[in-house]
């Protein structure tokens, strides 16, 4: 069965630095998301999109945060300058048309040092 | 989006069917019921929703009340790789203005051996 494939799985990065986070959809999938899962808190949306442009975004996902389809298969969310309260689970979700159920990958933990 | 209220935890011996409630009194006309897991350490993935009518495909049974006010969810044959956190979502599936999910606390499901 078609999944969501997302690199790294852990990644550590210094407070300050630049971190880009990637995602491969399901390969037929029109609409991408990221959300992320503080530990111990709730899954909470950051962004979807669509037709190679935002189509909605959370209060969190502020200036410090991109997200780009750099080409065919990749959705890449990347975040300008790592804070500590960054520290989270990002989960890429994709899903083939809006009607449709998101399917999610298993997520990369990024640990802001 | 209707708000969803869910037990914050519950017990199942294995083998045993597992019945997870879900009450969405506020749920309107267009909105469906869907249902996700989350297993430890691993992204939300997608079990089944509906509308109305009861739905039943191969990971789980849905049944919605009559009033559409309330949902359980049924793993006929729980198995410890159940145990997870189950969360009951309702949303417009063609969204408009909208397309994310929102997470509550969910359920934490433990099967027991």
């Amino acid at each position: 069965e078609p999944e969501v494939t997302q690199t790294p799985s852990h990644q550590v990065t210094q407070m300050g630095q630049e971190v880009i986070l990637r995602c491969v959809p399901i390969s037929n999938h029109l609409y991408f998301y990221w959300y992320r899962q503080i530990l111990g808190q709730k899954v909470e949306f950051l962004v979807s999109f669509y037709n190679n442009e935002i189509s909605e975004k959370s209060e969190i996902f502020d200036d410090q945060f991109s997200v780009e389809r750099p080409d065919g298969s990749n959705f890449t969310l990347k975040i300008r300058s790592t804070k500590l309260e960054d520290s989270a689970m990002y989960f890429c979700a994709s899903s083939e048309v809006t009607n449709q159920p998101q399917h999610f990958g298993d997520g990369t933990r990024l640990s802001i040092l | 989006d209707a708000k969803t209220t869910q037990p914050t935890s519950m017990d199942c011996a294995e083998g045993r069917a597992a019945n997870l409630p879900c009450n969405h009194s506020t749920i309107s006309g267009n909105e469906y019921v869907y249902w996700y897991r989350q297993i430890h350490s691993q992204g939300p993935q997608y079990i089944i929703h509906g509308l109305k009518n009861n739905e039943t495909n191969e990971m789980a049974s849905l049944i919605i009340t009559e009033d559409r006010k309330s949902s359980t969810l049924i793993l006929p044959h729980a198995t410890l790789r159940d145990t997870a956190v189950y969360y009951c979502i309702v949303r417009v599936p063609d969204g408009g203005a909208t397309n994310k999910l929102i997470f509550g606390t969910g359920t934490l499901l433990a099967v027991q051996p």
